[in-house]
């Protein structure tokens, strides 16, 4: 059984800080790797992907990816009281098409 | 709207009724799936389709279960005899080959 694992959280970061968010998954196998904000009631939001090891910035964004250590993180800069949400980690097979998700972690940003 | 479209939003039937679901998929992507979520949790896999064909479908699909694609277009997913835990919100999400996928608006079903 392929697992993604999470943290629930919450995690409580006050404004302006780094939140900082973490997955793991079980399959070496995989490929690529996604991090979805969802807010209560919404759908999925993609925010970041990654297909190789290292670092990907985008704006306030940033995952990172250990294919090693089987480990994803997204951390997010400057974090503001709209970004209090679900974070999804996703995980990709080879071909991509069928996404493996964690359970998510409460991200709650303190005015 | 170009995204992914799902009608219903909400979905309000009795127990042993029969429920339809569409998704209108982003034009270009020739890649649709439909993923279940349950409150606390994150998404899981239903079924995927390439074009029309329907390539996986998911354990967690019983046979109260069918999805079609006709044409490659637009996806129905039918729920026959609904039982209460079949309460989730049902997502769509569509893809453009192996690139990321965006999902739709979800549809939320509750059975009473």
């Amino acid at each position: 059984q392929k697992e993604v694992e999470q943290n629930s959280g919450p995690l409580s970061v006050p404004e302006g800080a780094i939140a900082s968010l973490n997955c793991t998954y079980s399959d070496r196998g995989s490929q690529s790797f996604f991090w979805y904000r969802q807010y209560s009631g919404k759908s999925p939001e993609l925010i970041m992907f990654i297909y190789s090891n290292g670092d990907k910035e985008d704006g306030r964004f940033t995952a990172q990816l250990n294919k090693a250590s089987q480990y994803v993180s997204l951390l997010i800069r400057d974090s503001q009281p709209s970004d209090s949400a679900t974070y999804l980690c996703a995980v990709g097979e080879d071909s991509s098409y069928k996404l493996i998700f964690g359970s998510g972690t409460r991200l709650l940003v303190r005015p | 709207d170009t995204g992914v479209s799902q009608d219903p939003r909400h979905k309000i039937t009795k127990r042993g009724q029969n429920v339809t679901f569409r998704c209108d998929p982003i034009s270009e992507h020739n890649r649709l799936y439909w993923y279940r979520q349950t409150l606390g949790q994150g998404p899981e896999f239903l079924t995927y389709f390439q074009n029309e064909a329907q390539l996986e479908k998911s354990r967690l699909l019983s046979d109260r279960f069918s999805a079609e694609r006709p044409k490659g277009s637009f996806s129905t997913l039918e729920i026959q005899r609904t039982e209460q835990g079949d309460s989730a919100m049902y997502l769509c999400a569509s893809s453009l080959a192996a690139d990321e996928a965006f999902f739709g608006q979800g549809t939320r079903l509750t059975v009473v």
